[in-house]
């Protein structure tokens, strides 16, 4: 089955300063990679995510990047601000089941 | 609200008891998903469903565990005999779509404590 790895496991940035989290995934046959943030005691919420037919999707401040060859995503937040800091999950999807697939989460602190 | 709910919300039980949630997807959902996720881990599938078609389960998803669609809107998952290991915050996820990218939007969580 896929298997999804973060790194790394915590992240702590100044204000202002951008943020790079990676992911790897194993199953080359994944096709969707969503990117959720989780504050504490709160839902997962979708911040971005990529298809695996475009290599670079932005939003604002978000960027997700995919390599399909090395079989890694990266997501890129630029100008943090505090209320970045939260819990971000990197997933992948493979198949027809909708299966997702998640990391275990990186914690981002931004230091105002 | 329209977004994806749960009830409830916080769960508390004694061993061996057996516990029902309940999840509401966002209006016209067709698939409805369960995970589980426990403190520090990421959200892990257990079981989906296309309408009221349960498509897939987990190899977690023991045999005390069974998941219900009745009528392809509002989902239970009942877990019966609970166990200490049972612990954690259980999350419903809805999407519509007919492929296999579909975005998936998840719900507030039922958090079980079982003592």
């Amino acid at each position: 089955g896929e298997n999804v790895e973060q790194h790394p496991s915590t992240l702590s940035v100044q204000e202002g300063d951008s943020a790079v989290i990676k992911c790897t995934y194993s199953d080359s046959a994944s096709n969707y990679f969503p990117w959720y943030k989780q504050e504490l005691g709160k839902r997962p919420q979708l911040i971005i995510d990529i298809r695996s037919n475009v290599g670079e999707k932005k939003d604002q401040r978000i960027a997700v990047t995919l390599n399909k060859t090395a079989k890694h995503f990266s997501l890129h937040i630029t100008e943090t601000q505090p209320e970045d800091s939260a819990v971000y999950f990197c997933a992948a999807l493979s198949g027809a089941n909708s299966k997702l697939t998640f990391g275990k989460g990186i914690t981002l602190s931004v230091r105002p | 609200d329209t977004g994806v709910s749960q009830d409830p919300r916080h769960k508390i039980t004694k061993r061996g008891q057996n516990v029902t949630f309940r999840c509401d997807p966002i209006s016209e959902h067709n698939r409805l998903y369960w995970y589980r996720q426990t403190l520090g881990q990421g959200p892990e599938f257990l079981t989906y469903f296309q309408n009221e078609a349960q498509l897939e389960k987990s190899r977690l998803l023991s045999d005390r565990f069974s998941a219900e669609r009745p009528k392809g809107s509002f989902s239970t998952l009942e877990i019966q005999r609970t166990e200490q290991g049972d612990s954690a915050m259980y999350l419903c996820a809805s999407s519509w779509g007919q492929g296999a990218w579909d975005t998936q939007y998840f719900g507030p969580g039922t958090r079980l404590t079982v003592l």
